[in-house]
């Protein structure tokens, strides 16, 4: 069964600081990597997506896989209050369906 | 630009009641389309999930079931609600078969 791991949280950084949110995956052949954030009460967002290996920058947004190691990050430069939010990092294999596998998302907490 | 629509917002149903949840995708053709729950203090479980009209494809055998009469139309359906069908219900869909854009979701307490 495939199976995505985040640490559950909460995180908490103060403003200004990087927030650094973590995910591990089980299937190796994993391909398409997704960073999701959740406001409470509301739909999930796509915030960033990344298909290779290394970094990938937007904004304050930098997404980080390393395929080797089956992890993939989620930076966040100057944090800000509203940044406060779960995140939830999504995998999918190539498989053909397409269907994303989820983990069960961190929860961050910005601080002022 | 795409859209995604969902309703009703919010919901409240006594248990053995029927269900019917409607999802609509704008400015696009022939979506991928999902249903998910989210269970509070869960993740995401997909439900079902359809790449066109009349095929649909059962994640979760259980009391729900799922239609698409038409392309950009996703129905999620019971005949009768269990406590445990309490959640929040979310479509979602994709232009390429990878990234997901997700609906404004439907909150349901079955009571």
């Amino acid at each position: 069964q495939k199976e995505v791991e985040q640490n559950s949280g909460p995180l908490s950084v103060p403003e200004g600081a990087i927030a650094s949110l973590n995910c591990t995956y089980s299937d190796r052949v994993s391909q398409s990597f997704f960073w999701y954030r959740q406001y409470s009460g509301k739909s999930p967002e796509l915030i960033m997506s990344i298909y290779s290996n290394g970094d990938k920058e937007d904004g304050r947004f930098t997404a980080q896989l390393n395929k080797a190691s089956q992890y993939v990050s989620l930076l966040i430069r100057d944090s800000q209050p509203s940044d406060s939010a779960t995140y939830l990092c999504a995998v999918i294999d190539p498989g053909g369906s397409y269907i994303p596998t989820f983990g069960r998302g961190t929860s961050l907490i910005v601080h002022p | 630009s795409q859209t995604i629509h969902q309703w009703p917002a919010t919901l409240v149903q006594p248990v053995g009641s029927p269900l019917s949840l409607e999802c609509t995708v704008e400015g696009t053709s022939n979506p991928n389309l999902y249903w998910y729950r989210q269970a509070a203090g869960r993740g995401l479980q997909l439900l079902f999930y359809s790449v066109g009209i009349g095929q649909i494809s059962s994640e979760v055998p259980q009391n729900l079931s799922a239609s698409r009469p038409q392309d950009r139309q996703f129905i999620l359906s019971s005949k009768k609600l269990l406590l445990s069908d309490s959640g929040f219900y979310l479509c979602a869909w994709t232009p390429t078969g990878r990234e997901q854009y997700f609906g404004p979701g439907t909150r349901l307490t079955v009571t």
